[in-house]
C-alpha cells in the first residue's frame, strides 16, 4: 500500500542554518504531495504542495520538489529562524479514494537562537 | 474566518464514560475526517465522510462512532472510553479532491482527551 517515510526527529539547528527534512514515498499512480506544519498547541496547516512530477512547492522560504524518479519530496530552507520551530509532516493524497491521505510520522524541529 | 472548529478542546474522562466531540466547518466542504495523533505515530485516520449522511471507517475505527447529519458538522463519539483512547483528536475537512484542486486539508486546533 501507499506509505510516507520521513526522517526521524528531533532535529535541532542554530538560527540561520540550512534545513533539510527528508521525505520519501511509496505510491501507485500520481499522488499529490504536501508538507504540513504544526506549531505548538495548534492544528496542522498546509505549508506547501506539489501536484505533479518536477513541480516545486514554496512558501515562507521553504521549498520542496516533487521527484518521481527518486520518489522524494524533501523539505528545504536556506536560513531557519526560531519561529520555524514546529513539527513538520509530509503527506500524500491519492484522488482515487477520499481516504487515501497518508501522513508521515512527523519531524520535530527546534531552532536555537 | 472560523474554518474548522472543534469542541471541546480538553476533556478528562473516566474509563467507561461516553462523550462526543463536535467538529464544525464553515467552508461548505464535502469531505470531513477525524484523526488521532499519538507520539511517534503521526496521524491515523479514525473515520471519514464524503458527504452529508455518509460515513466510512478509516485505519483505526474500533471504539468510535461518527455521524454526519448536517454537511457542516461531523461528530465523533466514544461510547465506552478506554485509556488507550487517550490522545489528541483532530478534525479536518476538504473540498472534493480532483486533478484541478490540490486536495488541501483544513484542520481544527485539536481536542485533547485523557481517559483515566
Amino acid at each position: 500500500g501507499d506509505s510516507v517515510t520521513q526522517m526521524e526527529g528531533p532535529v535541532t539547528l542554530s538560527e540561520e542554518a540550512f534545513l533539510t527534512i527528508n521525505c520519501t514515498y511509496t505510491a501507485t499512480g500520481y499522488p499529490s504531495l504536501f508538507w504540513y506544519v504544526q506549531y505548538p498547541g495548534e492544528g496542522l496547516q498546509l505549508l506547501l504542495k506539489a501536484t505533479k512530477a518536477d513541480d516545486k512547492g514554496s512558501n515562507k522560504g521553504f521549498e520542496a520538489t516533487y521527484r518521481k524518479e527518486t520518489t522524494s519530496f524533501h523539505l528545504e530552507k536556506g536560513s531557519v529562524q526560531v519561529s520555524d520551530s514546529a513539527v513538520y509532516f509530509c503527506a500524500l493524497r491519492q484522488y482515487s479514494s477520499a481516504s487515501k491521505i497518508i501522513f508521515g510520522s512527523g519531524t520535530r524541529l527546534s531552532i536555537r537562537p | 474566518n472560523a474554518g474548522v472548529t472543534q469542541t471541546p478542546k480538553f476533556r478528562v474522562l473516566k474509563t467507561g464514560q461516553s462523550m462526543t466531540l463536535l467538529c464544525a466547518q464553515d467552508m461548505n466542504h464535502e469531505y470531513m475526517y477525524w484523526y488521532r495523533q499519538d507520539p511517534g505515530m503521526g496521524l491515523r485516520l479514525i473515520h471519514y465522510s464524503v458527504g452529508e449522511g455518509t460515513t466510512a471507517k478509516g485505519e483505526v475505527p474500533d471504539g468510535y462512532n461518527v455521524s454526519r447529519l448536517k454537511k457542516q458538522n461531523f461528530l465523533l463519539g466514544l461510547e465506552s472510553a478506554a485509556p488507550s483512547q487517550t490522545s489528541v483528536y483532530f478534525c479536518a475537512s476538504s473540498d472534493h479532491p480532483s486533478r484541478v484542486d490540490t486536495g488541501e486539508l483544513f484542520f481544527g486546533e485539536g481536542s485533547r482527551l485523557t481517559v483515566l
